[in-house]
């Protein structure tokens, strides 16, 4: 069965104290793997699309990485607007109709 | 550029109402479209898609349906709410032959 599992559920960081999150995944096939951030009350907003183990992708103070069994989200340097929750979600090589199987999150708090 | 809308933002209703959620894209042609739900603390399920006018497929048995009316229209409805369908409705749509799914604003529904 396809799967995804994220850590820590939550965490809490002083500002410019950098940390990482992580995502494990099992499906047959990784066709994609994504990371969302989602703010209290709001939909996810994309971040970040891994395709291949060895990818990484920045944005800002956000890093993405991707291993075969595993990704990491990096948080360098944190900023308090950096507190959200944060997704990953995958879809497998089987679905032919972009089904993601999402992971329960990561909520992040960084505080002044 | 692409928007995705979602109405209404917030919606109480008691037990054995029915329910009727919208959602529209703009900006964009012959999407496939999604219906997630969030429950409280918990990831998101998928619950329909639709690759196209009157194509529905369903993922969770349950007390909901989707319609598909036009290209960019995608409906979530129930005859009689249960207290179980309380949660944090999303709609999704992709572009075809890409992987990334875009989310809506989300509607907020309680079942009292």
């Amino acid at each position: 069965e396809d799967q995804v599992t994220q850590s820590p559920e939550a965490l809490r960081l002083q500002e410019g104290e950098s940390s990482s999150l992580n995502c494990s995944y099992t499906v047959s096939g990784l066709r994609g793997l994504f990371w969302y951030r989602q703010d209290p009350g709001k939909g996810p907003e994309f971040l970040f699309t891994l395709y291949s183990a060895g990818e990484e992708k920045e944005k800002e103070r956000l890093k993405a990485t991707l291993t075969k069994k595993e990704s990491f989200l990096h948080i360098t340097a944190p900023k308090p607007e950096d507190s959200a929750t944060y997704l990953c979600a995958v879809q497998a090589g089987s679905s032919n109709t972009g089904k993601l199987i999402f992971g329960q999150g990561t909520t992040l708090q960084v505080k002044p | 550029s692409q928007t995705i809308h979602q109405w209404p933002a917030t919606l109480v209703q008691p037990v054995g109402s029915p329910l009727s959620l919208e959602c529209t894209v703009e900006g964009t042609s012959n999407p496939n479209l999604y219906w997630y739900r969030q429950a409280a603390g918990r990831g998101l399920q998928l619950l329909f898609y639709s690759v196209g006018i009157g194509q529905i497929s369903s993922e969770v048995p349950q007390n909901l349906s989707a319609s598909r009316p036009q290209d960019r229209q995608f409906i979530l409805s129930s005859k009689k709410l249960l207290l179980s369908d309380s949660g944090f409705y999303l709609c999704a749509w992709r572009v075809r032959g890409s992987y990334e799914q875009y989310f809506g604003p989300g509607t907020r529904l309680t079942v009292t």
